[in-house]
């Protein structure tokens, strides 16, 4: 099991542009959660999907959004972006169950310039 | 609203001294509280949950809801202990929305 699996590992994009992370979860797992986290500070929870719909959101804007699919794997897209939307974003994967857990991917480095 | 401090950004102990990192929350109901590690270069992973009240390399952390803390506690620290500490809490059945805290770095010198 590779675990949870995201793509792309780093990237840099302009300021005003779009930007789409993908991520795959554990197996078994039917739930995707994301997260902002800059640099010096703790995972900021972003939003959370199961059964392909958006179920919980933390203080983010709506240019962040997302969509899971069938598979359960999912997509965060950030439009038009900002300088301060540079920041690692990982993704996490759990589901429901006694003594569940969640895992947490790598993340992908975005950087906006 | 739900908040999670660890007031120490930076710590730092001898190797076999004691440890304790610590962690206070402001939550109005009954979160599930947790401590997760990042090692130099690896991802975030589980280190315990107050629930399942183990002990996992050698680390504990008792939930005192009167003074709403988690603190973390090893008694003999080792260089391997080295690595980013963060406090979390959810209130959710599938976990996904975890509230964390800014972090503390422990650093334990040989």
């Amino acid at each position: 099991d590779a675990g949870v699996t995201q793509s792309p590992t780093h990237l840099i994009k302009t300021r005003g542009q779009q930007v789409t992370l993908r991520c795959s979860p554990k197996s078994g797992h039917d739930t995707v959660s994301w997260y902002q986290q800059a640099l010096g500070q703790g995972p900021q929870f972003i939003f959370q999907y199961y059964e392909e719909e958006e179920r919980q959101r933390g203080n983010f804007p709506d240019r962040f959004s997302g969509h899971q699919f069938p598979n359960y794997s999912s997509e965060l897209n950030v439009n038009a972006l900002l300088l301060g939307d540079s920041a690692l974003y990982l993704c996490a994967s759990s589901s429901t169950g006694v003594g569940n857990t969640i895992y947490f991917g790598e993340g992908s480095w975005l950087t906006v310039v | 609203a739900q908040r999670v401090t660890q007031p120490e950004k930076l710590l730092s102990v001898f190797k076999g001294a004691p440890v304790e990192l610590k962690c206070n929350y402001s939550y109005s109901g009954s979160p599930e509280l947790f401590w997760y590690v990042q090692y130099s270069r690896q991802r975030l992973q589980l280190l315990l949950r107050h629930i399942s009240r183990e002990s996992i390399k050698g680390f504990t952390a008792d939930l005192n809801k009167g003074e709403t803390s988690f603190h973390l506690k090893k008694p003999f620290a080792q260089e391997e202990d080295s690595a980013m500490y963060y406090c979390a809490l959810s209130d959710s059945p599938r976990l996904g929305d975890m509230r964390f805290g800014a972090g503390t770095r422990l650093t334990v010198k040989p």
